[in-house]
Order: C-alpha cells, then structure tokens, then sequence
C-alpha cells in the first residue's frame, strides 16, 4: 500500500532538472508532494487529485497518471535550496487509506 | 501562517513508561494526525482524528492510543513504552481532505 518512489537519491548541479517518480498499486484519489529539509518538518509542495485538479504554492510542477496510479514531480533548473528529501503520499480517498512514500534525496551542488 | 507545535523536541523515556506527546494547531482545522518517522520507510500514519472525540487507527496503531477532546489539541500515548517505539513523532493537521497537511517540527523519542 506505500507508494515507492524513484530513485531513492540524486545529486545535482545548480541549473540541472530532476524528476521524482511516485507510484501506487492502487487505485488513487490523490496524490500529495512535500518536501523535508534536514532536521525541520516537511513541507507541502503540491496536491494532484484524480480528474486534474492540482494546488501548489510554489513553481514545481507534476503530473499525475490516474491510469497507470503515477504521478511525477519535476524540478527544473534546480537551485541550492532544492535540496531535501520529497516525499509522496497517495491517498485511496479516506485518510486512513493514505500512505507516504519512503522517500527521494536530493542534493544540489554549486 | 498555521502554527503545529509539538510539546517536546527530545525525549527520553524508560522501557514500560507511559508517554504523552502533544500536538496543538491554532487554525481550527478539522483533522489531525501522528506519523512515525524512521530512516528508509518514510512517514507512516498511527492515527488521525477527524473531529473532537473521533479517531481511526492508521497503519501502525498498535501500541499507542489517542486521545481528542478539543478540536486544537490532539496527544498521542504510548501506554507502556517500548525500545521499538524509539522514532521521530510528527504531528500534523489539515483543513478537509485532500487538502495539504501541515506539520509540526517533531519529537524525537528515545526509550531506553
């Protein structure tokens, strides 16, 4: 039921693109992306819900496969501030069928 | 900006004592829930609360119990502590499904 994620890390450099894969067994309502930076709590990045509604606060984009019970998260033109763990968690429809990825490190370098 | 506060940082507990960690929100948001954090598995949800007195066990609810009796504060309680329980707590509340989940900054949990 946990979604798994690729891959489990990547390290860039300052401008490079990235792309986070999340994927599910599951039929999915939703999908959900934060991110964690070391030693804070994770931070919300973005909701895609089935039908293509989505909600986000900042500029990274994703895409989410209600077929196929993907979703993809795309960071382009990475900046040092990047860097974190991002996480999905995919949601069935009720919170108690709602399971977090185990995670994706990113590291960016000057 | 919503505010999670968690009521430790660290903690240290002794095998067999029972141990309360509590979460507080000040955005009168509806839902609630305590995560595990553990290296390589990521964030698993023990329980969540969708309103005073109302919980349902998440994936791992074994060995801890929950407890909601204002819509703000919702604890989570390991009822005999064990060395398996050592982890990162999160706590974190939402407004309604599926809308995003705000965090509190943790509690890092050693039983000894």
């Amino acid at each position: 039921q946990q979604p798994v994620q690729s891959p489990q890390a990547v390290i860039l450099r300052e401008g490079e693109d990235a792309v986070i894969n999340c994927s599910s067994s599951k039929a999915l309502y939703s999908v959900h992306w934060y991110r964690q930076k070391h030693g804070e709590a994770p931070v919300f990045l973005m909701i895609l819900l089935k039908g293509g509604e989505q909600k986000g606060h900042e500029k990274i984009s994703a895409s989410f496969n209600e077929k196929k019970q993907q979703s993809s998260l795309y960071l382009t033109a990475s900046q040092l501030s990047y860097s974190g763990t991002y996480f999905c968690g995919t949601g069935e429809g009720n919170f108690n069928k709602f399971y977090f990825g185990s995670g994706t490190k990113l590291n960016v370098k000057p | 900006d919503v505010k999670v506060t968690q009521s430790s940082r660290y903690l240290v507990k002794r095998t067999g004592e029972k141990v309360f960690l509590e979460c507080v929100q000040d955005m009168d948001h509806e839902n609630m829930f305590w995560y595990r954090q553990d290296p390589g598995l990521g964030l698993r949800l023990i329980y969540f609360s969708y309103d005073v007195k109302m919980k349902e066990k998440g994936d791992i609810p074994e060995g801890y119990s929950v407890s909601r009796e204002k819509k703000e504060r919702f604890s989570l309680i390991l009822e005999s502590a064990s060395t398996n329980q050592t982890s990162m707590y999160l706590c974190a509340s939402a407004d309604g499904f599926p809308y995003e989940q705000y965090f509190g900054p943790g509690t890092r949990l050693t039983v000894t």
